[in-house]
């Protein structure tokens, strides 16, 4: 597609349960990342896929946190048991190749409210 | 390790006058360094990147950005701000080797007064 598209754009869910926040990037890209971006604060990544290697799970902030990438291609990521502080704007960004000379592409977000 | 420092948190500006908003970064190696711009309820637009090669480097919507390495900064200016400036920029800095991520500055909130 032409961009990065995420869905849902808005998703608001009960404390306690699943959710599944999905990415599509921009056909070809071989590099995704996850980002959060909770209230009045900055980005804080999560986690980055490039091609077929392991992805980079440094920034997932717990064991209810867990990302996949299907055929190199769209990105799941899964939050279990969701607790309130997890409530945040969650963007997908991809990139052409890893590293300097591109820039990343971010998609809208999913807006995520755990009531 | 690699760290960004945007100097500012907020920025009000008129319209018409210039705009400065300030990052620093440290890194060990030569980063590539990025600006985005974030309207509100809308996702990263990237509004220029460096790269090693010129040190002046110009972006969409009349910004621009120099790159300083003996001061270790990549300001963003506008010689005239317009109403639609106002948004949250983020200065982005990124290494091409080692961990593959993008480190993101806090942001600054710009404001445009009429």
């Amino acid at each position: 597609g032409a961009g990065v598209s995420q869905s849902p754009s808005n998703k608001v869910t009960e404390k306690g349960k699943d959710v599944e926040l999905r990415c599509d990037p921009i056909s070809g890209h071989t590099a995704l990342y996850w980002y959060r971006q909770s209230l009045g604060q900055g980005l804080e990544f999560l986690i980055y896929f490039q091609g077929n290697s392991a992805p980079d799970k440094s920034g997932l902030p717990s064991d209810r946190f867990s990302a996949e990438r299907t055929g190199g291609s769209v990105s799941t990521l899964t939050i279990q048991r969701t607790q309130q502080e997890d409530s945040a704007v969650y963007l997908c960004a991809s990139s052409q190749t890893v590293g300097i000379n591109y820039g990343y592409t971010f998609g809208s977000g999913t807006r995520l409210t755990v009531v | 390790a690699q760290s960004v420092t945007q100097l500012d948190s907020h920025v009000s500006v008129s319209e018409g006058t210039p705009v400065l908003l300030r990052c620093n970064y440290s890194s060990s190696y030569s980063p590539s360094l990025f600006w985005y711009v974030q309207h509100p309820n809308k996702g990263l637009q990237l509004l220029l990147k460096y790269t090693s090669a010129a040190t002046l480097v110009k972006g969409i919507n009349g910004f621009e950005a120099e790159f300083k390495k003996s001061e270790t900064s990549f300001h963003l200016t506008k010689p005239s701000a317009h109403m639609s400036d106002a948004a949250e920029y983020f200065c982005v800095v990124s290494l091409w080797v080692g961990r593959r991520a993008l480190t993101f500055g806090s942001g600054t909130r710009l404001q445009v007064q009429p």
